[in-house]
């Protein structure tokens, strides 16, 4: 069975601090790993990788993959009172059909 | 606010109602899903449609039964409902199969369903 854990569970900094969320997977046939920033209502896109190594980066957050590790992290650095959400994870597996497996999520607090 | 607009916001029903919930998405995407998020846990797949055709089930109870008019509408009717079916219900749409090249998920908003 795939399997996606995030860590830590939940996060409390202060605004202007960095933070690095963790995600691992145990997924057969990987295809790709997503990141998703989820408010109050829908889960918002993040970014994709499908590469190891690579870096991929959009302003204050950048996420990049480690496939030999099986995992992925996500850096945000300078945090604002806005970047409080939950951040999920979610892994593809590379078989027929559209399945995302998620992540429990990290629940982060950003204080001002 | 999202491309994927789903209605209504909210809804409560009663365990013997029957109601629809309705997504639309004119991105042109061809896979549509619908996920069930309980309060403080992840998204879980409930069903998924590719090209207009049903591709998944995941074991979904028949109270709940999905239809895909046509590749922008995806539908989820609902008869009977238990109180623990009470969640976050999001549609979701990707151009390909989800993780596929640059076909990330788009999430609407949700219905927050209520079952009394």
């Amino acid at each position: 069975e795939d399997k996606v854990v995030q860590s830590p569970l939940s996060l409390v900094v202060h605004e202007g601090d960095t933070v690095t969320l963790n995600c691992s997977y145990e997924v057969t046939n990987f295809r790709s790993l997503l990141w998703y920033k989820q408010e109050k209502k829908a889960p918002t896109f993040l970014f994709m990788l499908t590469s190891s190594g690579i870096e991929k980066k959009s302003g204050r957050l950048s996420s990049i993959l480690d496939k030999k590790e099986l995992s992925s992290i996500l850096n945000i650095t300078a945090t604002q009172t806005g970047d409080s959400a939950i951040y999920l994870c979610a892994v593809a597996p590379n078989n027929a059909g559209n399945m995302l497996t998620f992540g429990g999520g990290t629940r982060l607090m950003v204080k001002p | 606010d999202t491309e994927v607009t789903q209605t209504p916001k909210h809804l409560v029903m009663g365990m013997t109602n029957k109601k629809s919930l309705k997504c639309e998405q004119h991105m042109g995407h061809r896979a549509m899903y619908w996920y069930k998020q309980k309060a403080k846990k992840p998204p879980e797949l409930m069903f998924v449609y590719s090209y207009e055709k049903l591709s998944i089930n995941e074991s979904v109870p028949s109270r709940f039964s999905p239809e895909c008019p046509n590749s922008s509408l995806l539908n989820l009717h609902l008869h009977a409902l238990q109180p623990e079916d009470s969640a976050l219900y999001l549609c979701a749409s990707s151009q390909q199969r989800a993780g596929t090249g640059n076909s990330p998920l788009h999430f609407g908003n949700g219905t927050r369903l209520t079952v009394t």
